[in-house]
């Protein structure tokens, strides 16, 4: 079946430090793959999607590739600022073979903390 | 720029009693979903609808729950009996017909005493 698997959380850093949350996914096929942001009390915004191998989804600083060869869809960020604080969800939608709804499967999400 | 809309923002009820959910997809969106996030856990999926009928269920969406798009704007989830494992945020989203990209609303906290 499909499933994705983030690092363990939480994750707390400097500001301005180097972030690498490691996201890795089992699926059949090319999925779609997103990272979702949740900030404090707030519901699940998009930060960036990737939908095809080697495809590079960027937003707000954040960067992740799609990598095929090592199922993964690490997020990165240059230098992070305390505003960056919040959960973040990797997922995946698997491919659409047929018409019909397809859902969105999540990993367990990172809590990351910046600390000024 | 558009976004899908939820109602109430909390809701708390008392164990047995009967729930409605209510979402206000983006316009012209034509998949939809229920999601859910117990405290501190994942979002886990419930259900997906397309063209006025489930696409997809979890086996979290069982007898208890059902769905409704009763006016074509409005997209309801309804617990008949909720208990207290109930308690979580539920999310709605919306897709267009290209099925890019989810759009999540804000959620609804349920507490279930």
């Amino acid at each position: 079946g499909n499933s994705v698997t983030q690092m363990e959380g939480p994750v707390t850093l400097s500001e301005e430090a180097f972030l690498t949350i490691n996201c890795t996914y089992t699926a059949t096929g090319y999925p779609s793959l997103f990272w979702y942001v949740q900030y404090p009390g707030e519901g699940l915004q998009l930060l960036l999607k990737a939908t095809k191998a080697d495809d590079k989804g960027s937003n707000k600083g954040f960067e992740a590739t799609y990598r095929k060869e090592t199922t993964s869809f690490h997020l990165e960020k240059g230098s992070v600022q305390v505003s960056d604080s919040a959960v973040y969800f990797c997922a995946l939608q698997p491919p659409l073979f047929f018409q019909g709804a397809q859902k969105l499967v999540f990993g367990q999400g990172t809590r990351l903390t910046i600390n000024p | 720029e558009p976004e899908v809309t939820q109602t109430p923002s909390h809701q708390v009820t008392q164990m047995g009693q009967e729930v409605i959910l209510r979402c206000v997809p983006i316009s012209n969106h034509l998949y939809f979903y229920w999601y859910r996030q117990i405290l501190g856990q994942k979002v886990e999926f419930l259900v997906s609808f397309y063209n006025n009928e489930i696409s997809e269920k979890s086996e979290i969406f069982d007898d208890q729950f059902s769905v409704e798009r009763p006016d074509g704007s409005n997209f309801t989830l309804k617990i008949r009996s909720t208990k207290l494992e109930d308690s979580a945020m539920y999310f709605c989203a919306s897709e267009s017909r290209y099925q890019e990209t989810q759009y999540f609303g804000p959620g609804t906290r349920l507490l279930v005493l």
